[in-house]
């Protein structure tokens, strides 16, 4: 199993442009994550998919948008990029078999926005 | 809301001695908390967690964590630390009935000299 998936590894964007950040899982999990990393500042949740055909928004969904497309994969699209958005973007799953289940975390996307 | 704290931006512990990474949370239920360590350029990967039961938690590679519900703390430790244990260490945690997704701390770099 590859576990989940992201791409691309790297992006450079200028102000203004879009661009639409790729995860797929094959662990068959229910619900996928997405995450903004900045330093000192932890992980931040953008929004969620608790399963296929439904999204929610987390702590810093403001100039995102996300498409659950089919139960592997989980896009997050910037639809007019700021500075503000240059992060590490990471994608995780899980299965949502019980509450405590554990996420499981790509490797992440390094974006900037000059 | 929840919070969590890790008031140690960084950790220096020499080889072979105990090392503990501190966490201390804030939930309106009860917590699941999860330990997650990070090597440079690549994902979060899982170490443990705690769901209820046993207050001592063991994890991967020799990490194991004390769940302490009147000090609201949950302090990664192990017993000899090893030069391959330098990474970045986020605790995270989720109310049992709370909203999807998890609350991370800031993150402590650990820094393990030989």
């Amino acid at each position: 199993n590859a576990g989940v998936t992201q791409t691309p590894k790297f992006q450079v964007l200028k102000t203004g442009q879009s661009m639409t950040l790729q995860c797929a899982q094959d662990m068959n999990h229910n619900s996928m994550y997405w995450y903004r990393q900045d330093p000192g500042m932890g992980l931040r949740l953008i929004y969620y998919s608790a399963s296929e055909g439904t999204t929610d928004k987390g702590e810093v969904p403001n100039g995102y948008n996300v498409s659950r497309l089919n139960k592997r994969e989980f896009s997050l699209r910037l639809e007019s990029a700021a500075p503000s958005q240059t992060s590490v973007y990471f994608c995780a799953s899980r299965p949502r078999l019980r509450q405590s289940d554990t996420q499981y975390f790509g490797p992440g996307t390094r974006l900037t926005v000059l | 809301a929840q919070s969590v704290a890790q008031p140690e931006d960084q950790v220096n512990v020499a080889e072979g001695n105990p090392l503990t990474v501190k966490c201390t949370y804030s939930v309106s239920g009860n917590p699941y908390l999860f330990w997650y360590v990070q090597y440079p350029n690549r994902g979060l990967q899982f170490l443990l967690k705690y769901i209820t039961g046993d207050n001592l938690v063991k994890g991967s590679y020799g990490f194991e964590a004390e769940f302490n519900k009147s000090q609201t703390s949950f302090h990664l430790k192990k017993p000899s630390a090893l030069v391959s244990d330098s990474a970045l260490y986020f605790c995270a945690v989720r109310d049992i009935r709370g909203a999807d997704g998890l609350t991370f701390g800031k993150g402590t770099h650990l820094i393990i000299q030989p």
